[in-house]
């Protein structure tokens, strides 16, 4: 049984470039959420998915940044024209059900604009 | 003020040494997570609870609901336990997850 699962681990972007990060969550779970983690800084909530729909998203950056959960596939966070303050380590959390559940996290995905 | 404030931020031990790190927080919850991070990696999930105490292995976690704190213990202290330790707590009725700043403990054999 597979854990959350991230990629890429690493990711290094030019400034105006488009980043994609992608979480598969576990088996049996339909309620993801993204994290961003700022250099020094603690993890902030962005959005909160379940499948084909946003539930939550008052965390998400008002520009630039989406999420989505489709049907078949994993979640996706695009980040368009990526800036410097885009720089930060992005993780995905799954859970069952949506509430007093134990959340797992997945490895992070490290994101860099040069 | 943070929703959910740790403390210490820092903490240094001496193996063997007992270990307490305190979590308060400010909202309504329906559970509050203790979490650990090792540098450049992943985080994982250490305890979840709502009431009382939990226990595994040489952790101890405690929550108080009335006053809203909590406490991470570690007995015994190694070397492999230094980490950044996160207290986060989902407010009331929501799944997702407020954080704490994080204790980065450092234990020295």
């Amino acid at each position: 049984n597979a854990g959350v699962m991230q990629n890429p681990r690493h990711l290094v972007r030019r400034r105006g470039q488009e980043a994609r990060l992608r979480c598969s969550p576990m088996k049996g779970h339909s309620h993801v959420y993204w994290y961003r983690q700022l250099p020094e800084e603690g993890l902030k909530f962005m959005v909160y998915l379940q499948k084909e729909n946003i539930i939550d998203e008052s965390g998400m950056p008002k520009e630039r940044f989406s999420a989505e959960f489709p049907k078949e596939g994993p979640s996706i966070l695009r980040i368009q024209q990526v800036v410097r303050g885009d720089s930060a380590a992005y993780f995905c959390a799954s859970s069952r059900t949506g509430v007093n559940t134990e959340a797992f996290f997945g490895q992070g995905t490290r994101l860099t604009v040069v | 003020k943070n929703e959910v404030e740790q403390s210490p931020q820092n903490l240094t031990a001496q193996e063997g040494e007992f270990i307490t790190i305190n979590c308060s927080y400010s909202v309504g919850i329906s559970a509050l997570h203790w979490l650990q991070q090792h540098p450049g990696g992943g985080i994982v999930s250490l305890f979840m609870l709502s009431s009382g105490k939990k226990k595994h292995g040489r952790l101890i976690a405690t929550i108080n609901i009335q006053e809203k704190h909590s406490s991470l213990h570690i007995t015994a202290s190694h070397p492999r336990d230094s980490a950044v330790y996160i207290c986060a707590v989902n407010p009331s009725n929501t799944g997702k997850l407020i954080f704490g700043q994080g204790t980065t403990l450092q234990v020295k054999p």
